[in-house]
């Protein structure tokens, strides 16, 4: 029964580039979450999306920062024209139901440096 | 707005040492709480959770109790081991879905 997955573990960025991180949320869940977890600090909540619907990107930088969950595939984080800020682990969650005190399934990270 | 604080880290114990670590809350109505663990290089994975006051969660030998008249979530554990060694996070979800994590307490178990 494989868990959330997310791909790459590592991605090393120059800035100005583009980063694209991919989840693939566990079986039978249709609701992803993305959170950021800066350096010593705890996960900050950016998106939230089911197929084909953003329903929440309430936490989401407004420029150069985009999520996708498409009918097919795995959700997308994708970050354009990186800066060092971005430098972060990015993590994906799923959940069977989107409510309050419903438990999230972490997948591994994403963790991006950029240079 | 709803915020979770959790004791600075890191902690240092020995194996055997009795473990707590302590967290608070403020949120508007009744959350939902939930401890979080990640071990190096991995994800988050839940520890446990409790959705009322007064509930108990428990597994793997830690515990912690919803004390609604402290807004409290304390994570406790009788004997720790070297395996326990992690970062551990408070969390709450308050009359919606997004969770709200503390910034973490790193512990590290010796042998």
């Amino acid at each position: 029964n494989a868990g959330v997955m997310q791909n790459p573990r590592h991605l090393v960025r120059r800035r100005g580039q583009e980063a694209r991180l991919r989840c693939s949320p566990m079986k039978g869940h249709s609701h992803v979450y993305w959170y950021r977890q800066l350096p010593e600090e705890g996960l900050k909540f950016m998106v939230y999306l089911q197929k084909e619907n953003i329903i929440d990107e309430s936490g989401m930088p407004k420029e150069r920062f985009s999520a996708e969950f498409p009918k097919e595939g795995p959700s997308i984080l994708r970050i354009q024209q990186v800066v060092r800020g971005d430098s972060a682990a990015y993590f994906c969650a799923s959940s069977r139901l989107a409510v309050e005190g419903e438990t999230q399934y972490f997948g591994p990270g994403t963790r991006l440096l950029v240079l | 707005g709803d915020s979770v604080t959790q004791m600075e880290g890191p902690v240092t114990l020995s194996e055997e040492a009795f473990l707590t670590i302590n967290c608070t809350y403020t949120a508007t109505g009744y959350p939902s709480l939930f401890w979080y663990v990640q071990y190096p290089g991995e994800g988050l994975q839940l520890l446990l959770k409790a959705t009322k006051a007064d509930d108990k969660g428990s597994n793997k030998g830690f515990e912690a109790t919803y004390r609604k008249e402290t807004t409290s979530f304390h994570l406790e554990k009788g004997s720790v081991q070297v395996s326990d060694s992690a970062v551990y996070f408070c969390a709450l979800t308050s009359g919606t879905y997004k969770y709200i994590f503390g910034t973490g307490t790193r512990l590290k178990v010796l042998a």
